[in-house]
C-alpha cells in the first residue's frame, strides 16, 4: 500500500531557485524519511525526521513535519543542476517501528535547469 | 566501504525459467528488503527480512521467494517469471527502522 501523496509530481526551476516538496501520509508514524533517486539508480537516504520533531536542517536541505496534517515538506535551497533527481517520502508508521518497513510516497521528480 | 551489492544488475529472461537476484550487504544490518520500481506506482516492497531465518511478505509478494541463512545475504528468487514480473528491483538494508541503504538496482525484462 502506498501511504505517502506527493505534491507536485513534476517539478522544474532554474538553477538558483529553491525547490519546495510535499509530502502526506495517512496513518500515525514513528519517524518520516526522504530520499532521492537518480534516474535508473538506487535510492539515497537524504534525512530523517521523528515524530517529535518539526523541522530539520542537513547542508541545503530543511524538512518540516506537520503530524497533526500528516504532512511533511523537503525545501532544497539555492538549487544545483545536480539536484536534478527524483525525490521520496517514505515513512515508518508506529505499528511498523519493530519492523522498519518503510511505505513509500510516488515521489516528486525536479529538473534543475543550469 | 558501506555498501549493497546486487547482481546481476540486468537480466533478460523468459518465461518458466527460475532466476535468483542476489543481494548482500556489509553493514551488519538486520533488516533487509526488495522493492520493486514500476512507473505510476512507486517502490513496492515485495519481502523482508528482520533477521536471520526470519522473513516475512510485503505488499505485492505473489511470484517471488526469499531465504536468509546468512545475516548479509538476501536472495530474491523467482520460480517461475513472468512478463508482469518486469520491474527494477532494489534490495535495501538498514537498522530496524532508520535509514535503509539501497542496492543499484536490477533491470529485469521477462519475455
Amino acid at each position: 500500500s502506498q501511504q505517502g501523496e506527493e505534491d507536485p509530481q513534476a517539478l522544474s526551476i532554474q538553477e538558483g531557485e529553491n525547490a519546495t516538496m510535499n509530502c502526506s501520509y495517512k496513518t500515525s508514524i514513528n519517524n518520516l524519511q526522504w530520499y532521492r533517486q537518480n534516474s535508473g539508480r538506487g535510492l539515497v537516504h537524504l534525512i530523517l525526521i521523528r515524530s517529535n520533531e518539526r523541522e530539520k536542517h542537513s547542508g541545503r536541505l530543511r524538512v518540516t513535519l506537520d503530524t497533526s496534517k500528516k504532512s511533511s515538506s523537503l525545501l532544497i535551497t539555492a538549487s544545483r543542476a545536480a539536484d536534478t533527481a527524483s525525490y521520496f517520502c517514505a515513512t515508518v508508521s508506529n505499528g511498523s517501528s519493530n519492523t522498519g518497513k518503510l511505505i513509500f510516497g510516488q515521489g516528486t521528480t525536479l529538473q534543475v535547469k543550469p | 566501504e558501506a555498501q549493497v551489492t546486487q547482481n546481476p544488475r540486468y537480466l533478460i529472461t523468459v518465461t518458466g525459467k527460475k532466476l535468483t537476484v542476489t543481494c548482500s550487504q556489509n553493514m551488519n544490518h538486520e533488516y533487509m528488503s526488495w522493492y520493486r520500481q514500476d512507473p505510476g506506482l512507486g517502490l513496492r516492497q515485495i519481502y523482508y527480512s528482520m533477521n536471520v531465518e526470519v522473513t516475512d511478505k510485503g505488499d505485492v509478494p505473489e511470484g517471488y521467494k526469499v531465504s536468509r541463512k546468512e545475516k548479509r545475504n538476501f536472495p530474491l528468487i523467482l520460480e517461475s517469471p513472468s512478463p508482469n514480473q518486469t520491474s527494477l528491483y532494489f534490495c535495501a538494508s538498514s537498522f530496524r527502522g532508520y535509514e535503509q541503504y539501497f542496492g543499484p538496482g536490477t533491470r529485469l525484462t521477462v519475455t
